[in-house]
Order: structure tokens, then sequence, then C-alpha cells
């Protein structure tokens, strides 16, 4: 089964309004979590890394303060696009990390992905 | 950073045919992992595979660490099989973030 969960699967919402997409690990607490964003027939490029406890620390070209990141608890990471437009329609995914010390012997967990449209 | 070179970019072959997909990468990694991403958009992770063979039915995938390439085989391809096939990487002196090739699409004809 799913060991991490991303909700919403889809939005479809006016220009100008906020939209939070939620990613949990089910199955292990992560300590980082990762954001990514993918465009019509591209690949997937990271965002943002989230750092329960912290600050997230962001991707050269990633507007912070359009793209929050809160990760508050050590299963829940969440991405707000804020006063969204029409170019921030895209694909969103999230990836979840297990524990630093077991990092090396652990593939990441990806959610199945946000499909954000801004009319 | 690290670059990731995927190839080749598109590919078509006919049902039951065999194929290989490379996977270029500039440095050291300690992760290397080969996902599907179905038309739904989901990564399905096929393997973690940081160095030597692994094998899953069908698929089968072999990363030379000291060469910097990983190649997944896909044999007797059926046309579910159909999709976008990404390698993504991370190495030892980073925070685990994995950095993606740029794909190789895939179509499977009956």
């Amino acid at each position: 089964g799913a060991v991490v969960s991303q909700h919403p699967s889809r939005v479809i919402c006016k220009s100008g309004t906020s939209v939070k997409i939620e990613c949990r690990s089910l199955d292990f607490q992560a300590t980082t979590m990762f954001w990514y964003r993918q465009f019509p027939k591209k690949s997937l490029m990271l965002m943002a890394t989230s750092n329960e406890g912290s600050k997230a620390t962001y991707e050269q070209g990633v507007e912070k303060d359009k793209f929050l990141i809160n990760h508050a608890s050590l299963t829940l990471s969440t991405l707000t696009v804020t006063s969204a437009h029409p170019e921030d329609s895209s694909f969103y995914i999230c990836s979840a990390s297990p524990p630093r010390h077991l990092r090396g012997n652990q593939p990441q967990h990806f959610g199945d992905g946000t499909r954000l449209s801004i009319l | 950073g690290i670059q990731v070179e995927q190839s080749p970019p598109d590919l078509i072959l006919q049902e039951g045919a065999n194929s290989t997909l490379r996977c270029n990468f500039s440095d050291s990694v300690n992760n290397l992992q080969w996902f599907h991403q179905n038309p739904w958009g989901q990564l399905i992770n096929l393997f973690y595979i940081p160095s030597g063979t692994k094998q899953n039915g069908r698929l089968s995938a072999t990363t030379v660490a000291t060469e910097r390439y990983s190649l997944l085989y896909i044999s007797s391809s059926q046309t579910t099989d159909s999709g976008v096939y990404f390698c993504a990487v991370s190495w030892s002196s980073n925070t685990g973030k994995l950095i993606f090739g740029q794909g190789t699409t895939l179509q499977v004809k009956p």
C-alpha cells in the first residue's frame, strides 16, 4: 500500500485564491520531505526541501512567498500556493524521506501528486 | 550540481520486443531510482538500485556506480509498459533530494 499520501489529487480554482496541498507519510516519521513540480511533457523539478521543525530550503528560482511550506509534524508537510495565477497551474508531487541515519538504505517514496488548474 | 542524462528520449516498440534505457550521471551517487510514470501522473517506483543488478519480472536494472551509469531492461514489452520512465539520483553530500533525468517516453504498439 501507499506509504505517502497526498491530498487533494486535483484542484480547480479561480485566480487569486490560495491552495493548500498536504503530504503525509503513513509508515514512518519523515524529518525531511520534498516538493516537486512537473509541467506537461517535462521532467520533475525539485522546488524545496521541507524540514520538520525548521524553515524549508528552496531551490534557486522558486519564490518562497508564493510557495509556502510548513512541516509542523513528523508525518505532515503542506505546500500552499498563495494568490495562485494561471501560470501556477501544474502537477505538484511530494516525496518523503526516511530518517537521516536510514536514508542510505531506503528509497524515496512519492505521493500520487496534485493536479492544480487555475482559471 | 549533478547532471542526469537519459537516453533515448523517445522509443517506439512493437509488443513483445525488448528494450534498454540508459541513465548517465555526472558524479558519485548514493541513491538511484527508476520510476515509471503512468498516464495519471503516478510515479511507480520500479527499482532502488544505487549499485548492482536487480530483477522484477520482465524488468531488470543494473547500475555500474564506478562508471556512472544505470540501465533499465524491459523484456517482452507489453502495451501497458507505455509511459515515461525516469531515472533519479541523489548523492551523499545533499539532503537526499532526488535529481531527475529528462525521461524516456516509451510507446509499445500492439
